[in-house]
């Protein structure tokens, strides 16, 4: 157990439409960086987050969003869904952005666009 | 850009036999390096980690790995396996600067232990 939890667990939506992926961070940890992680890859590095501010970005589209509230929980927006969005998505908590500081996993919520 | 390389896809084994999960990295000045599992539907679990120091690093459930900077690699090994190993491994290094950090992973490496 990491203490990172994300919700839901599980999603099914359709092509063109939107989702909201969840996450809350471990007690203390003010660093949230999200993945994306298709069948039979290794994660890739969507964008982190600092004390409610992007910090940094991967090679993804504007259309994924996130946002990180006050107490350090977080959301990612995923607009215009795509066939290919169809992955397991995780959250990663750590304790200080810029410093190498361990990530710690949550469990994923795996969403599948038809 | 940092880029990792696990050079077997699948390595299935035995068990109670030795095993080495490989990994190559691409050379920078400051590399930090992970070992992540992950068992089927689930999500990343440390496993090891090398920041600095001795290059022979030690992690949980009897795993070690050995940073090598001359062969830009962080092999994983288990000198005996269990059935419960078996898994998605996945090697990762970190990539630093003003932005933050990110974790660049490889594509994962399955082990696979029979009896």
């Amino acid at each position: 157990e990491t203490g990172v939890t994300q919700s839901p667990t599980h999603l099914i939506k359709t092509r063109g439409q939107q989702v909201t992926l969840r996450c809350s961070s471990q007690s203390g940890h003010n660093t949230v960086s999200w993945y994306q992680q298709a069948l039979g890859q290794g994660p890739q590095f969507i964008f982190q987050y600092y004390r409610e501010e992007e910090n940094g970005r991967g090679n993804f589209p504007p259309r994924f969003s996130g946002l990180q509230f006050p107490n350090y929980s977080s959301e990612l927006n995923v607009n215009a869904l795509e066939l290919d969005d169809s992955a397991l998505y995780l959250c990663a908590s750590s304790l200080d952005r810029g410093q190498v500081e361990t990530q710690y996993f949550g469990p994923g919520t795996r969403l599948l666009v038809l | 850009a940092q880029s990792v390389t696990q050079l077997d896809s699948q390595v299935p084994v035995f068990e109670e036999a030795p095993v080495e999960l490989r990994c190559n990295y691409s050379s920078s000045v400051s590399v930090y390096l992970f070992w992540y599992v992950q068992y089927p539907n689930q999500g990343l679990q440390l496993l090891l980690k090398y920041l600095s120091g001795s290059t022979l690093v030690k992690g949980i459930n009897g795993f070690e790995a050995e940073f090598n900077k001359s062969q830009t690699s962080f092999h994983l090994r288990k000198p005996s396996v269990h059935i419960s190993d078996t898994a998605e491994y996945f090697c990762a290094v970190m990539e630093a600067n003003q932005a933050g950090t990110a974790l660049i992973f490889g594509k994962g490496t399955t082990l696979s232990v029979s009896s």
